[in-house]
């Protein structure tokens, strides 16, 4: 079965903090893993990743994968108010599924 | 404009009684699918379509059908609703890119379904 484990569950920092969340997978045919941001509605893609130690960028978030060591991780660097939501990491497999964590609370205060 | 539709975007029913809820996109993607998201559980896959005519199971399909005559329209059928098929469910579609790998998923609106 696949499992997708994302840590920690809920996060509650103060404006300025830098953040680290992570997400650790056991799938089968591993085609790529990808971090969304979830607020009150859908999910909003934020990175897809599929080589090992590649990092991906976007302002002040920023995305590693190991396939060596199955995880992945986000970083938010200099945390803002609009930050808080929920991240949800997601494993593609070859075959299509697609298979979710749980997801991180993050709370920003200002 | 590039977007997945669903439709109702909220739906009150009672136990039993079959429903539909619709979903289209206009971006001519390959793949399509359907979640299901609940507290603390995150969001589940219930049926997923790699293309027209080809529909295969997620973690959740019990309860659930799919078709995907068009490529287009991708809709979930509840033929005899249950109250723990109250949910929030979220439909998505995606190219499939070169390369193998998939690309971004872009996700419907959301539809909150409360089964009475």
């Amino acid at each position: 079965e696949d499992k997708v484990v994302q840590s920690p569950l809920s996060l509650v920092v103060h404006e300025g903090d830098t953040v680290t969340l992570n997400c650790s997978y056991e799938v089968t045919n591993f085609r790529s893993l990808l971090w969304y941001k979830q607020e009150k509605k859908a999910p909003t893609f934020l990175f897809m990743l599929t080589s090992s130690g590649i990092e991906k960028k976007s302002g002040r978030l920023s995305s590693i994968l190991d396939k060596k060591e199955l995880f992945s991780i986000l970083n938010i660097t200099a945390t803002q108010t609009g930050d808080s939501a929920v991240y949800l990491c997601a494993v593609s497999t070859s075959y299509g599924k697609l298979t979710f964590g749980q997801g991180t609370i993050l709370t920003v205060h200002p | 404009e590039a977007q997945v539709t669903q439709n109702p975007r909220y739906l009150i029913t009672v136990t039993g009684k079959k429903l539909t809820v619709t979903c289209s996109q206009n971006m001519n993607h390959e793949y399509m699918s359907w979640y299901r998201q609940d507290p603390g559980l995150g969001l589940r896959q219930i049926y997923y379509s790699m293309n027209v005519e080809v529909t295969d199971k997620g973690d959740v399909p019990e309860g659930y059908k799919v078709s995907r005559k068009e490529k287009r329209n991708f809709p979930l059928i509840l033929e005899s609703p249950s109250p723990n098929q109250t949910s929030l469910y979220f439909c998505a579609s995606r190219s499939e890119g070169s390369g193998g790998a998939g690309n971004e998923q872009f996700f419907g609106p959301g539809t909150r379904l409360t089964v009475l």
